[in-house]
């Protein structure tokens, strides 16, 4: 079946320390994007990518690192710069052609840092 | 950062009733409005890429309208079903930002049975 994955659901971490989430795709789509979702709010932009080995910062970078060395694979690491990292993250994809643009997405990240 | 709004923020209705949202947007730069629909415990999904004005755009009981002119657009769900509830979402595509969606803040709908 042809869909995003994103591993763990949950993920805990001590105040400090970096994590990186995984985001993988089978829809053989160029664009890939990262999302933050907190509580009573939209889904803000995090980074995304066009292209491998080509990534942007979106609206609230800071603190978040990502690479794109696969067409297939974006992952984010949220390091220790990130002074509220606990939220819900979505990651998502979509031909970077075509009108549409729909984007799809995977389940999601919980992470939480204490 | 441009400013895509919903309201309301949640709705709550009986079984059967038909319900409306509202996204705005800004009317400057328009290429393209998105709707999604998050259920709990699920991926949001697309329901609908708006592009023109006065496009509408319809699914079983879900039907879309969009005024780029005036910067909005109404989501309708018809004879609501406990199966309606979910967050909805929309996403605006301004003029010249490629496949950058920026989101509202979602309504999040409840049907009683």
């Amino acid at each position: 079946d042809g869909g995003i994955t994103q591993s763990p659901k949950y993920l805990f971490r001590k105040e400090g320390q970096n994590v990186t989430l995984s985001c993988e795709q089978n829809l053989n789509h160029d664009a890939m994007y990262w999302y933050r979702q907190d509580p009573g709010q939209g889904l803000r932009l995090i980074y995304y990518s066009q292209i491998v080995n080509d990534f942007q910062k979106g609206d609230i970078a800071e603190g978040y690192s990502v690479s794109r060395e696969k067409k297939e694979s974006f992952p984010l690491t949220v390091t220790s710069a990130q002074k509220n990292p606990t939220a819900f993250y979505l990651c998502a994809s979509s031909p970077r052609t075509g009108i549409s643009y729909e984007q799809y997405f995977g389940p999601g990240t919980r992470l939480t840092v204490t | 950062i441009l400013n895509v709004e919903q309201s309301p923020q949640s709705l709550h209705v009986q079984e059967g009733d038909s319900t409306n949202f509202t996204c705005s947007f800004p009317s400057s730069n328009f290429y393209a409005l998105h709707w999604y629909r998050w259920e709990t415990a699920k991926s949001p999904e697309a329901l609908f890429v708006m592009t023109l004005n006065g496009d509408e755009k319809k699914k079983g009981r879900i039907s879309a309208t969009l005024n780029t002119k005036e910067g909005y657009s109404y989501l309708y769900i018809k004879g609501s079903q406990p199966e309606d509830s979910a967050t909805y979402l929309c996403a605006f595509i301004r003029y010249n930002a490629g496949n950058m969606l920026t989101f509202g803040g979602g309504t999040r709908l409840m049907v009683k049975p």
